[in-house]
């Protein structure tokens, strides 16, 4: 089975753009999940999708959103970026009935 | 809110060694986590664990519920092990229950 893909892998970005960043996960997993990870406040959680619907959101302003495709696939978007958006975002995908994460690689995003 | 910490923050090794990094966390969970992750920021689940110990290779992990404590060992180190290992508690339902602590940047020096 093919792992979890993250695309772009590496983006710079200037600020007051906006970004979208891709994720499909391991056939057959329908959850999926997003973390940004950075030196300072290592991994945090952003979102958790399941089925196309948003399941659960961490403490992240607004401007950070997604969503999920009938194929599982999902997308997460960054409007307005900011220096401190500069990071690693990760995904992360589980079986149903699985709480065990599958990571991707990740995307590095740089803004400057 | 779980408190998760870990130490130490970082550890450089002989190849051969036996290593011990350490988590603890403040609030009661349902399963604790460890991961790996290599220079270049993929990360590996090593283990997902509630209670006892779970072995896999040189790897073995260990967690003590009442203590709020676990631990995870590399037995017989090599420099391939080099990685930041991260621990994070989970306290139930999705993504959102997890705490991850700031990760051991472990050395394994030939």
């Amino acid at each position: 089975k093919a792992g979890v893909t993250q695309t772009p892998r590496y983006l710079i970005k200037t600020r007051g753009q906006q970004v979208t960043l891709s994720c499909s996960p391991i056939s057959g997993h329908r959850s999926v999940s997003w973390y940004q990870q950075t030196p300072g406040q290592g991994l945090q959680f952003l979102f958790e999708y399941f089925s196309e619907t948003q399941r659960n959101k961490g403490n992240f302003p607004g401007r950070f959103s997604g969503r999920q495709f009938s194929n599982s696939r999902s997308e997460m978007n960054v409007s307005t970026l900011e220096l401190g958006d500069s990071a690693l975002y990760l995904c992360a995908s589980s079986s149903p009935g699985q709480f065990e994460q599958y990571f991707g690689p990740g995307t590095r995003l740089t803004v400057t | 809110k779980n408190e998760v910490e870990q130490s130490p923050q970082n550890l450089t090794a002989q190849e051969g060694e036996f290593i011990t990094i350490n988590c603890s966390y403040s609030v009661g969970i349902s399963a604790l986590h460890w991961l790996q992750q290599h220079p270049g920021g993929g990360i590996v689940s090593l283990f997902m664990l509630s209670s006892g110990k779970k072995k896999h290779g040189r790897l073995i992990a260990t967690i003590n519920i009442q203590e709020k404590h676990s631990s995870l060992h590399i037995t017989a180190s090599h420099p391939r092990d080099s990685a930041v290992y991260i621990c994070a508690a989970h306290q139930g339902g999705g993504a959102d229950g997890l705490t991850f602590g700031k990760g051991t940047h472990l050395i394994i020096q030939p």
